[in-house]
């Protein structure tokens, strides 16, 4: 069975660095791409990048570019969002999904979601 | 940058049919999925490449994608049916895009 399991939740200051792991099982990883999606509370969806596990080749949404970095480590099957210095705004549930090819399949899983708190 | 429009929800009586619109310019030139999330949990896909259905879907689910409009369709609506429904399609600049969400209440 494909799974995408997230790290846990994450309370961290304002100002401090952050990294979450997303580790997929049951799937060739290489074969699929990793997106990252933010949820703020009680909001809607928003893209955040993408990454190709195969080639390790990024797209940003432009409202995300230069805010967070996502990576994968191969090795491992798991793929990662972070941030360098975090800020109140970031607080929201951040979702890791796959998908097949761009502009044509849609995100057929998803992790479980990892909630990131920023507070002073 | 490329957007997608959705009502902010939709309420029907149950058994009757759900119709959930989502506009962007030309929309109909591209792909779109749907996907059902409930309080607390992951987003599922319902509907992809505008009208496909994943096998573990129900049958009552449909959609379709023309013009300037994507519609999600429901019939037979019941209370597991409720939750947000989002559109989702392709930006040539924005990529990834995502409708603002319809909450579809059963009552």
């Amino acid at each position: 069975e494909v799974q995408l399991v997230q790290s846990g939740p994450e309370v961290k200051k304002p100002g401090e660095s952050l990294k979450i792991s997303c580790e997929t099982s049951a799937y060739s990883f290489t074969s699929y791409l990793i997106a990252w999606v933010r949820q703020m509370p009680g909001k809607g969806l928003e893209w955040v990048a993408i990454i190709d596990p195969y080639d390790t080749e990024t797209r940003y949404s432009p409202s995300f570019q230069g805010q967070v970095t996502v990576s994968v480590d191969r090795s491992v099957r798991v793929a990662y969002l972070q941030w360098t210095s975090l800020k109140a705004s970031d607080t929201a549930m951040y979702y890791c999904a796959r998908l097949k090819q761009l502009e044509k399949d849609p995100f057929d899983y998803w992790g479980q979601g990892t909630l990131v708190t920023v507070s002073s | 940058s490329y957007e997608l429009t959705q009502p902010p929800s939709v309420s029907v009586s149950p058994g009757q049919t759900a119709n959930i619109a989502c506009s962007g310019d030309k929309l109909g030139d591209r792909y779109v999925s749907w996907y059902h999330q409930k309080p607390g949990q992951s987003p599922v896909v319902v509907i992809y490449q505008n009208s496909r259905r994943p096998s573990e879907i129900r049958e009552r689910i449909s959609g379709s994608n023309s013009g300037n409009t994507a519609t999600l369709t429901i019939s037979g609506t019941q209370t597991m049916d409720e939750g947000v429904y989002y559109c989702q399609s392709w930006g040539s600049s924005t990529g990834v895009v995502f409708g603002g969400g319809t909450k579809l209440t059963v009552l």
